[in-house]
């Protein structure tokens, strides 16, 4: 299988506290997605690193492309309550099929 | 109004059933997805469809058909559903000249007993 993989797989933080999740893939991307699932809902995007990016940021939002290491991580600033989520990472594998490939996940607890 | 819609949110089937799981986008999009999430495994792709006369399997097609009635309506069907198939299924939209962004309806809770 060529899903990616995600860690940790759970998380707990207190507010105002960072979070940062990794993702690691297997072959080369087009891009790299991250989307947020509140608990039983659908899947909500967040954002997308192109592979010539290194670093893109979005409000508290930083995401971070290392392509050499197949890596990327996600870090979330100051977090809040209503962030308690699970945040995944999707790979794009370019060509003309816009498929992604999803990571298994990590879950994140803000406690308030 | 949301713009990826599913229906049902939930069912409850027996085993040797057959049921369709139904989706449809408001966004004018020509890209169409089947997903199946399961704890612990992220999502999976099961179909997806580039035009209403485009189909293609996924990952995992097995047991599972979809029909593309028109560019905003796409079905996913379980011919004889198993227990295995009980899942979190999502349908999700994409239009490639504007994004390579995924939109993803609510999704449906589907236990087969």
């Amino acid at each position: 299988s060529q899903q990616g993989e995600e860690d940790p797989q759970a998380l707990s933080i207190q507010e105002g506290e960072n979070a940062t999740m990794n993702c690691s893939y297997k072959t080369s991307i087009n891009n790299l997605q991250w989307y947020r699932q509140n608990s039983g809902r659908g899947l909500v995007h967040l954002i997308l690193i192109r592979s010539n990016e290194r670093e893109k940021h979005s409000g508290r939002l930083r995401v971070t492309l290392d392509t050499s290491k197949k890596s990327s991580s996600l870090l979330i600033t100051a977090s809040r309550a209503a962030d308690t989520a699970s945040y995944f990472c999707a790979t794009d594998y370019g060509g003309a099929t816009n498929k992604l490939i999803f990571g298994t996940g990590t879950l994140l607890a803000v406690q308030p | 109004d949301a713009d990826v819609t599913q229906t049902p949110r939930n069912r409850i089937t027996k085993t040797g059933k057959r049921i369709m799981l139904e989706c449809s986008q408001t966004k004018g999009h020509d890209r169409m997805y089947w997903y199946r999430q399961d704890p612990g495994l992220g999502l999976r792709l099961i179909y997806y469809s580039f035009d209403v006369k485009d189909i293609n399997k996924g990952e995992i097609s097995d047991g599972y058909s979809v029909s593309r009635q028109a560019q905003a309506k796409f079905s996913l069907s379980l011919e004889s559903a198993i227990p295995n198939q009980t899942a979190l299924y999502f349908c999700a939209t994409s239009d490639l000249t504007t994004s390579e962004t995924q939109y993803f309806g609510p999704g449906t809770r589907l236990l087969v007993l």
